[in-house]
């Protein structure tokens, strides 16, 4: 099983500023990564597939980059709206795909 | 944009097993992976496994002794079911659509295992 490790475990940004979320994964997964978003009480949301294609509908203040092992999030300027926490996960290798431990992003 | 409705008991009893259904709507169950994912309370995301249409399903291994995972393309909707339930079993269970990575959501139902 590929092990996903993300950092930090909690970043404080304040609204405008950029944040960069990291995963690392355990063994390369090429660039079948995805990133997701969750707010309290709702189901993840994707964000970012194929490690830095964003999904239909996700702003251009997200992006992604890496491949193999290290991969990143950016978010350029943070809105109040963006305050949630991120999960990567790799589609590389079944069984089975696996998450990270998750990014939560609060307000400084 | 492809829709997904969990439903299922709320409460099952240890050592029981659950049996959840997904309904699909706004497009085809066909020809596609159908997964369900799992997370506890203040956790992280699970995979539990995943069925293709034509019935072949690959689960995690860490469940797969408990899991079955079935689908009914001319109900448009798919199964798990989860044998041998403890506590830790707790949890809310999403359905989604399995690209490898996931582009649909169900909105999730909250399954608790306590007597």
């Amino acid at each position: 099983e590929i092990v996903m490790t993300q950092s930090p475990a909690t970043l404080s940004v304040s609204p405008g500023e950029r944040a960069t979320l990291s995963c690392r994964a355990s063994q390369s997964v090429s660039i079948n990564l995805a990133w997701y978003q969750q707010k309290p009480g709702q189901a993840p949301r994707l964000l970012i597939y194929g490690a830095s294609t964003r999904a239909t509908g996700i702003p251009a203040r997200f992006s992604g980059s890496g491949s193999e092992t290290e991969f990143t999030l950016t978010v350029s300027s943070l809105q109040s709206e963006d305050f949630a926490v991120y999960y990567c996960q790799q589609y590389h290798n079944w069984p089975p795909w696996t998450f990270g431990q998750g990014t939560k992003v609060e307000i400084k | 944009q492809v829709q997904l409705q969990e439903s299922g008991p709320g409460l099952v009893k240890p050592s029981e097993t659950l049996s959840l259904t997904c309904t699909v709507s706004g497009g085809s169950i066909s020809n596609y992976y159908w997964s369900w994912i799992r997370q506890p309370a203040g956790k992280g995301l699970e995979w539990i496994g995943r069925v293709y249409t034509t019935g072949s399903t690959n689960y995690n291994p860490s469940l797969k002794s408990r899991v079955t995972m079935s689908v009914d393309t001319s109900k448009n909707h798919f199964s798990l079911k989860l044998s041998f339930l403890t506590p830790a079993d707790t949890a809310v269970y999403y359905c989604a659509r399995d690209l490898g990575y996931v582009d649909s959501w169900g909105q999730g139902t909250l399954v608790t295992v306590s007597s």
